[in-house]
């Protein structure tokens, strides 16, 4: 299975732009970059998923790099219900199945 | 739609006794998944289901055995368990996109 590696923990203030980065150095031409959040007691949810150009939605933005070995998930202003941990993780292309492997994300602190 | 329902949402047991733990998903997908998430930690794999009919280990399978029962239901079982048990259980589907349940908060005494 792809790996990532992700920073443990990040801090940012409320209503500032915040950077969650993402090392994928194992990636396969067909592997899309996923990003979920869970939020304290529930279940992980879906953010954003990119394959080689930048995403946005109404959640975050997704810049992945021109060699596609590492990504950034970008929150554009923190909100305090925005404080979640945060995982990076790589899917097949095209494929309905995959194991989904998760690491242990980055928490990120959001501060008044 | 429900999405992805799990039951119970809490349960205790006590060690040696035997629980099933439903997962029950609303949007035709073909993959369903187990994960345990123990404090502080991230998701880790239980057991996976590719289609119906089909299961397959995933990190950390000892203790637990799974059922797919048809293509909507995807059912963990621990046949006797232990302190060591003790998690947060996630059900989840996949198809392109994964949605997860809510989680079902099981402490082993």
């Amino acid at each position: 299975d792809a790996k990532t590696t992700q920073p443990n923990s990040m801090e940012s203030n409320e209503e500032e732009p915040v950077h969650l980065p993402c090392n994928h150095s194992t990636i396969s031409g067909t592997d899309y970059i996923h990003w979920y959040r869970q939020l304290p007691s529930q279940g992980p949810e879906y953010v954003i998923h990119g394959l080689t150009s930048n995403v946005n939605n109404r959640m975050a933005s997704l810049a992945i790099a021109e060699d596609r070995k590492s990504s950034t998930l970008i929150l554009h202003r923190a909100t305090l219900r925005d404080a979640a941990v945060y995982y990076c993780i790589l899917r097949v292309l095209n494929t309905g199945f995959q194991k989904l492997v998760f690491g242990t994300g980055t928490r990120l602190l959001v501060s008044p | 739609n429900a999405g992805v329902t799990q039951t119970p949402k809490f349960q205790v047991l006590k060690t040696g006794q035997s629980m099933t733990l439903q997962c029950a998903q609303d949007m035709n997908h073909n993959s369903m998944y187990w994960y345990r998430q123990d404090p502080g930690m991230g998701l880790r794999l239980i057991y996976y289901s590719a289609s119906e009919g089909t299961t397959d280990k995933g990190e950390v399978p000892n203790g637990y055995n799974v059922s797919r029962l048809n293509k909507r239901e995807f059912s963990l079982r621990l046949e006797s368990a232990a302190p060591s048990q003790t998690s947060v259980y996630f059900c989840a589907t996949n198809w392109g996109v994964a949605f997860f349940g809510q989680g079902t908060r099981l402490t082993v005494v």
